[in-house]
């Protein structure tokens, strides 16, 4: 069975303070992808990153980071020196198998909020 | 570049009368077309997708129904809305391609209340 898990419901931040947002993924195929999404309160979903099972570096983008580790299942997403516009509802999610590509698991969602 | 836009964004219908909300997606051909519903602060809940003109496979047997007359919209719809109806709903795309790691794109979102 495939399936996401984002144990943190709502995480609430002062700006300018570094937040990290955990995914914890399962899946039994050895070929995977990983996804972060955007909502912010508009509604649209915006997409951040992608990152398929064989490659485990660390990605940053800007004030953005992902920690991808195998060993743990994991694939958390770092925001640094966080801003009010940050706050946003963050969905991590998983697509794996020959209909994974149809059928991606996304988390429950963290509702991230930021203030100034 | 691509672009995917669905509507009406919001709508207030009283129960038992029909929906019909639209999608299409510019700048690219035979994508696979999604339709996600949002309750609540929940997360997301894959409704229907399509891989082609007419085919429309269906996850969660419901009052809702789908529909692909063409290769670049989608539309969502029902006959007799229900209460439970009530949500936000997202039209998606991705790539045409099999397997996993599509990535997939999301319009601005409907809001739907069923009164």
């Amino acid at each position: 069975a495939q399936k996401v898990t984002q144990a943190q419901t709502e995480i609430s931040v002062v700006e300018k303070e570094d937040v990290t947002l955990d995914c914890v993924y399962e899946t039994r195929d050895t070929t995977y992808y990983l996804f972060w999404y955007k909502q912010p309160p508009s509604g649209e979903l915006v997409f951040l990153i992608r990152r398929n099972s064989f490659d485990e570096q660390n990605e940053i983008s800007g004030r953005y980071s992902w920690n991808f580790q195998k060993s743990t299942s994991s694939f958390n997403f770092t925001i640094t020196a966080s801003q009010v516009v940050d706050s946003a509802v963050y969905f991590c999610a998983l697509s794996a198998g020959e209909t994974g590509g149809f059928k991606t698991i996304f988390g429950a969602g963290t509702r991230l909020f930021v203030k100034a | 570049s691509q672009t995917i836009h669905q509507w009406p964004a919001t709508l207030v219908q009283p129960v038992g009368s029909p929906l019909s909300l639209e999608c299409t997606v510019e700048g690219t051909s035979n994508p696979n077309l999604y339709w996600y519903r949002q309750a609540a602060g929940r997360g997301l809940q894959l409704l229907f997708y399509s891989v082609g003109i007419g085919q429309i496979s269906s996850e969660v047997p419901q009052n809702l129904s789908a529909s692909r007359p063409q290769d670049r919209q989608f539309i969502l719809s029902s006959k007799k809305l229900l209460l439970s109806d009530s949500g936000f709903y997202l039209c998606a795309w991705s790539r045409g391609q099999r397997g996993s790691g599509n990535t997939i794109y999301f319009g601005e979102g409907s809001w739907l209340t069923v009164v």
